[in-house]
């Protein structure tokens, strides 16, 4: 089972919005809602953002959205603020014989 | 409040086994799955096993079967990560994460990571 596809790094600025994309196959991101998003700031362990794709978690700010077209689900922040920066990971339930859960290969969101 | 604490990091032998343990508290212990997710220095996350702690019933990535057990200890609400026969591929930190209530395939509560260096 090979990593969802994820763009390496996006940017913006203050106030701006960015989107990631995270690419499956229609064993994973295709077929199943089951496509969440988690923020890692350096040194700290992996935040649940978005759940069952577009879903926030209570606590999370509704700057962060999250969507599903195809093999392809998207993680938008708008209104882009200093401590979004951070490592960005989707991940997705997946029907290969060879894992259960397969993750992205990691969004670096840089503030300008 | 929700709370998952990992024992301390570790330097392994080429060829030895580590086992990690991961704490709950602040909930039931045998009503939510815990996975175990790895991540190399500088790389991405792995998702490597999962089980269930009230039957002990386990599920694991291809890629450990045959290295990796998971265990459960009720009495303690701890689960274990045991991985066998390491290699330097295998340093990394390892994570030990809660399924949400609300979402069987989402992570909502993360250990620390326990950092295991295997080096000779």
């Amino acid at each position: 089972q090979s990593a969802l596809t994820q763009p390496p790094s996006v940017s913006g600025s203050p106030g701006q919005s960015v989107t990631i994309s995270c690419t499956g196959t229609s064993s994973d991101v295709g077929n199943y809602n089951r496509v969440s998003w988690y923020q890692q700031p350096p040194g700290t362990a992996p935040k649940l953002i978005i759940y069952e794709v577009s879903n926030r978690p209570s606590g999370v700010p509704d700057r962060f959205s999250g969507s599903k077209s195809g093999n392809t689900a998207s993680l938008t922040i708008s209104g882009l603020q200093a401590e979004d920066e951070a490592d960005y990971y989707c991940s997705s339930y997946t029907t290969s014989s060879t894992s259960l859960y397969v993750f992205g290969t990691a969004t670096k969101v840089t503030v300008l | 409040q929700v709370q998952l604490v990992q024992s301390g990091a570790g330097v392994k032998k080429p060829g030895a086994s580590v086992k990690v343990s991961c704490k709950a508290s602040g909930f039931t212990f045998t009503t939510y799955f815990m996975h175990w997710v790895r991540q190399a220095p500088g790389q991405g996350l792995e998702w490597m096993g999962i089980i269930n702690p009230s039957s002990g019933g386990t599920t694991y990535a291809q890629k450990f079967q045959g290295r990796v057990t998971l265990t459960r200890d009720t009495s303690t609400s701890t689960v274990y990560m045991d991985l066998s026969s390491l290699t330097s591929d295998d340093t990394a930190l390892y994570y030990c994460a809660r399924a949400a209530s609300y979402s069987d395939s989402a992570f909502d509560h993360w250990g620390q990571g326990t950092l295991v260096t295997v080096s000779s």
